[in-house]
């Protein structure tokens, strides 16, 4: 089976613009969720998608917006980009037994 | 709130010792505990889940232990070696009556590092 993956690997972007990230989950999972990684603040939880629906939502600003299609993938948006966006983006997959497995990450650099 | 704790935040050990990497966590009612390993600037490799009513899990030189009622889980590292350096977070699902949801609260990690 194939593992999470995220595209793409890495992306420069420059303040005030926007950037979409992709994350397809393993077959079969339905449930997935992203997270912002920096090195000041650790793994934050951003949000859960889980049958197109948003399921749990961290404490982020509004900026930050994700989606689930039908085929399970999902999509998250950040708008308007600040330095402090700067972050490896990681996504999971859900499987049994609530287990996360998760993909190699978005390494976004804003300038 | 929950909350994970990691300490220390860095380890070194030489090759071939056996070690402990501690977590601590404040709200006992978890769904499941699970062990991830990261690789510098790699993602997050799942090492061992450790459901609310099960004790340990092992697997292979690995082996964690889960006490809910004191919020307290261990890994155990056996026979380290050089390839075991990496970072290594802890982190809890919490539960709920309905069910539990898939956020995860993590540790910050313990960067060990293994000597040749």
């Amino acid at each position: 089976k194939a593992g999470v993956t995220q595209t793409p690997r890495y992306l420069i972007k420059t303040r005030g613009q926007q950037v979409t990230l992709s994350c397809s989950p393993i077959s079969g999972h339905r449930s997935v969720s992203w997270y912002q990684q920096t090195p000041g603040q650790g793994l934050q939880f951003l949000f859960e998608y889980f049958s197109e629906t948003q399921r749990n939502k961290g404490n982020f600003p509004g900026r930050f917006s994700g989606r689930q299609f039908s085929n399970s993938r999902s999509e998250m948006n950040v708008s308007t980009l600040e330095l402090g966006d700067s972050a490896l983006y990681l996504c999971a997959s859900t499987g049994q037994g609530y287990e996360q497995y998760f993909g190699p990450g978005t390494r976004l650099t804003v300038t | 709130k929950q909350e994970v704790t990691q300490i220390p935040a860095a380890l070194s050990v030489p090759e071939g010792e056996n070690l402990v990497l501690n977590c601590s966590f404040t709200d006992s009612a978890i769904y499941n505990l699970q062990w991830f390993r990261q690789d510098p600037g790699k993602g997050l490799t799942s090492l061992l889940l450790i459901q609310s009513s099960q004790r340990e899990q092992t697997s292979g030189r690995l082996n964690a232990s889960l006490d809910k009622s004191s919020g307290r889980s261990t890994l155990y590292i056996a026979a380290s070696q050089p390839g075991d350096s990496a970072t290594y977070l802890c982190a809890v699902i919490k539960g709920a009556v309905t069910g539990a949801n898939s956020k995860l609260t993590f540790g910050k990690g313990i960067t060990l590092s293994v000597r040749p």
